[in-house]
């Protein structure tokens, strides 16, 4: 079955430092999603991509967070500024249909650790 | 607004009897729901999912879970547990009409099978 894949799967980072998390997205998927769930806690969602435009963030993505598709196949996640709370695994997802054909694929995430 | 509750924390079933996840739901229109499983230090793996038709849905590795309506419900079932089945597991939901495609997660149930 057909993967996304995240990188790196750990990052350490001091606070106040940019972080970028990676991910490549099934080839042939329109939506592109981030996820990410705090130790211990439920997965939350972060934002949606599609059609090389933010469809929908939450509350949790504020001015510090940004997204990207840069070339048609990586699907970035950039922290400007990371806080301790931003520590967290951050699992990028993607999709290719709605309604019938509707399933969500993860990655293995990216664990990120501000210290 | 669309949420998802799963009153369980944990879930201890022996080997080779039933099991039921529960998971409930709320969204202002009709709810497509989805459970997904999550190995250690895996991403999430999808199982089953609802989004019209019977109200029985099979997925994988013998998992199944009934929508019912009535009483905004998707438990998920299987008929003889597996050691192999202990993981966490999270029902998730989106409003049909939730423009962004966002899902909600239910907060997860460990699932313990014991041998």
């Amino acid at each position: 079955e057909p993967e996304v894949t995240q990188t790196p799967s750990h990052q350490v980072t001091q606070m106040g430092q940019e972080v970028i998390l990676r991910c490549v997205p099934i080839s042939n998927h329109l939506y592109f999603y981030w996820y990410r769930q705090i130790l211990g806690q439920k997965v939350e969602f972060l934002v949606s991509f599609y059609n090389n435009e933010i469809s929908e963030k939450s509350e949790i993505f504020d001015d510090q967070f940004s997204v990207e598709r840069p070339d048609g196949s990586n699907f970035t996640l950039k922290i400007r500024s990371t806080k301790l709370e931003d520590s967290a695994m951050y699992f990028c997802a993607s999709r290719a249909g709605q309604g019938r054909r509707e399933k969500l694929f993860f990655g293995s995430g990216t664990q990120l650790s501000v210290l | 607004a669309q949420s998802v509750a799963q009153p369980e924390d944990q879930v201890n079933v022996a080997e080779g009897n039933p099991l039921t996840v529960k998971c409930t739901y709320s969204v202002s229109g009709n709810p497509y729901l989805f459970w997904y499983v999550q190995y250690p230090n895996r991403g999430l793996q999808f199982l089953l999912k609802y989004i019209t038709g019977d109200n029985l849905v099979k997925g994988s590795y013998g998992f199944e879970a009934e929508f019912n309506k009535s009483q905004t419900s998707f438990h998920l079932k299987k008929p003889s547990a597996l050691v192999s089945d202990s993981a966490l597991y999270f029902c998730a939901v989106r409003d049909e009409g939730n423009a962004g495609n966002m899902l909600t997660f239910g907060g997860g149930t460990r699932l313990m099978v014991k041998p």
